[in-house]
């Protein structure tokens, strides 16, 4: 089965610290997604990664960066948090086939 | 650009009914479609997945169907049970180069005992 775990599942953090939000994946997956989830708006896609180093903007990447040095790994950073960051962070991967999408639990991210 | 709807964006049935999803898409050019199960406070977990080139997919209780023209889909969960109490959620992949799926809004579901 394909697993993929996330650093934390609850977070509170306060306003402007850099916070890192940690994705692995272990099947090998060329691609690499960064989702928020929140009430009324659904998922809204922060990031995407098609290959180590390479990463895309996707809807909403305003405050947000990314980082992939290894394939099975990706990671995503709040520079400087701030309250309208609260949110659930959901990170999926997905190999270059057709084979769907799998996702992390989630961290459920407060900034106060 | 893409859009997702989901109806109803609540149902509350007794135990024992089958029902109906509802989902549609406005760029009939996709990929896939890939129909979700959130529990409270969880992760998605994929339920079913269907190719373009696809039809329909089953798996157990669950079957969708898909027509890509009309920009549709339905997932049918027969004999519903209490612990199908979920947000169910729909998501397409295009096919021109964006890998990321557009989401529907869900479908909450409440099962009575």
């Amino acid at each position: 089965d394909v697993k993929v775990t996330q650093s934390s599942r609850y977070l509170v953090k306060r306003t402007g610290e850099k916070v890192f939000l940690e994705c692995v994946q272990d099947m090998d997956h060329e691609n690499m997604f960064w989702y928020r989830q929140d009430p009324g708006l659904g998922l809204r896609l922060i990031y995407f990664s098609y290959d180590v180093k390479m990463k895309e903007k996707g809807d909403i990447p305003e405050g947000y960066s990314v980082s992939r040095e290894k394939k099975e790994r990706f990671s995503l950073i709040l520079e400087s948090a701030s309250t309208n960051q609260t949110s659930m962070y959901l990170c999926a991967s997905s190999s270059s086939g057709t084979l769907g999408q799998y996702f992390g639990p989630g961290t459920r991210l407060t900034v106060t | 650009k893409q859009e997702v709807t989901q109806i109803p964006a609540a149902l509350s049935v007794p135990e024992g009914e089958n029902l109906v999803l509802n989902c549609s898409f406005t760029d009939s050019a996709i990929y896939n479609l890939q129909w979700f199960r959130q529990d409270p406070g969880k992760g998605l977990t994929s339920l079913l997945l269907i190719q373009s080139s696809q039809r329909e997919q089953t798996s157990g209780r669950l079957n969708a169907s898909l027509d890509k023209s009309s920009g549709r889909s339905t997932l049918y969960i027969a004999a519903s049970q209490p612990g199908d109490s979920a947000t169910y959620l729909c998501a397409v992949q295009g096919d021109t180069g964006r890998r990321a799926l557009t989401f529907g809004s869900g479908t909450r579901l409440q099962v009575q005992p």
